[in-house]
C-alpha cells in the first residue's frame, strides 16, 4: 500500500487503559508527524520527528508517548488519558522538515477515551 | 507566535456562484501560505501552496501581505467542490512546522 497508513481506525479505551497508535508512510520521507484534531479547536501540532530525532515537541501532556523506531514508522503510545483526549489523531508525512514542504496525511484513528 | 484565522466556520452558497474563503495570518517574517482541503470520506490533502503560484481545480489563492491575508477564491462553485479548507502557515520563524487555522466548512448547494 502507498502513501501513509493508520492503524486502528477507531480506538475507544478506558482511562487506565495503555494503547498505542501506529503509522507508517510508504513515500521514503524524512519526516514525520503527529496532530491532533478536535471538534472545536484548529489541528494542534503534537511532535515532529525528522529522521527519527524528535524536532519538536509541543507541551504535549507526558501520558502521549510519542516512538520513530525508523523513517517509515512512527507510534503513539498513550496511556492514564483523560476524557478530553478523544479526538482524531492524524499522522502526516513530508520529504524534509522545511518551509514549503507538503505534509501527505493519513486517514486517522478516531480515539475516544471513556 | 505564529496564528492563522479562517473567520468563518460555514459558506454556503450555490452551485455557480463566487467562492470567497477568507484566511487571515499574523506571523513576523515572510511565511509560506497553504490550502488544504478534506472531501467527506477523504484525507486532509494539499490543495495549493502560495510558493507553487499555482490554480488547482479551478482554485486560487494570492498572498496579501498588506492585509496578512490568503483568501481562497474560486468564480464558479461546484458540487464537489463542497468540503473543509484549511489555510496554513509554515515559516522559519516557526521552526518550519505547519500551523493550522480552525477550517471553513464550503457546502455547494445544486
Amino acid at each position: 500500500e502507498t502513501g501513509v497508513t493508520q492503524t486502528p481506525r477507531h480506538l475507544v479505551m478506558g482511562m487506565t487503559n495503555k494503547k498505542s497508535l501506529k503509522c507508517e508512510q510508504h513515500l521514503g520521507h524524512n519526516a514525520m508527524y503527529w496532530y491532533k484534531q478536535s471538534a472545536k479547536k484548529p489541528l494542534e501540532l503534537m511532535f515532529v520527528y525528522s529522521l527519527e530525532e524528535r524536532v519538536e515537541n509541543n507541551s504535549v501532556p507526558s501520558r502521549f508517548s510519542p516512538e520513530c523506531p525508523n523513517s517509515s514508522h512512527l507510534f503513539l503510545h498513550l496511556h492514564t488519558l483523560q476524557p478530553e483526549d478523544s479526538a482524531l489523531y492524524l499522522c502526516a508525512s513530508s520529504q524534509e522538515v522545511a518551509v514549503g514542504e507538503k505534509l501527505f496525511f493519513g486517514s486517522g484513528t478516531q480515539l475516544s477515551v471513556l | 507566535a505564529q496564528r492563522v484565522t479562517q473567520p468563518e466556520k460555514l459558506l454556503s452558497v450555490f452551485k455557480g456562484a463566487p467562492v470567497e474563503l477568507k484566511c487571515n495570518y499574523s506571523y513576523s517574517g515572510s511565511p509560506e501560505l497553504f490550502w488544504y482541503v478534506q472531501y467527506s470520506r477523504q484525507r486532509l490533502q494539499l490543495l495549493l501552496r502560495h510558493i507553487s503560484r499555482e490554480s488547482i481545480k479551478g482554485f486560487t489563492a494570492d498572498l496579501n501581505k498588506g492585509e496578512t491575508s490568503f483568501h481562497l477564491k474560486k468564480p464558479f462553485a461546484q458540487e464537489e467542490d463542497s468540503a473543509m479548507y484549511y489555510c496554513a502557515l509554515s515559516g522559519h520563524n516557526a521552526g518550519n512546522m505547519l500551523t493550522f487555522g480552525g477550517g471553513t466548512r464550503l457546502m455547494v448547494k445544486p
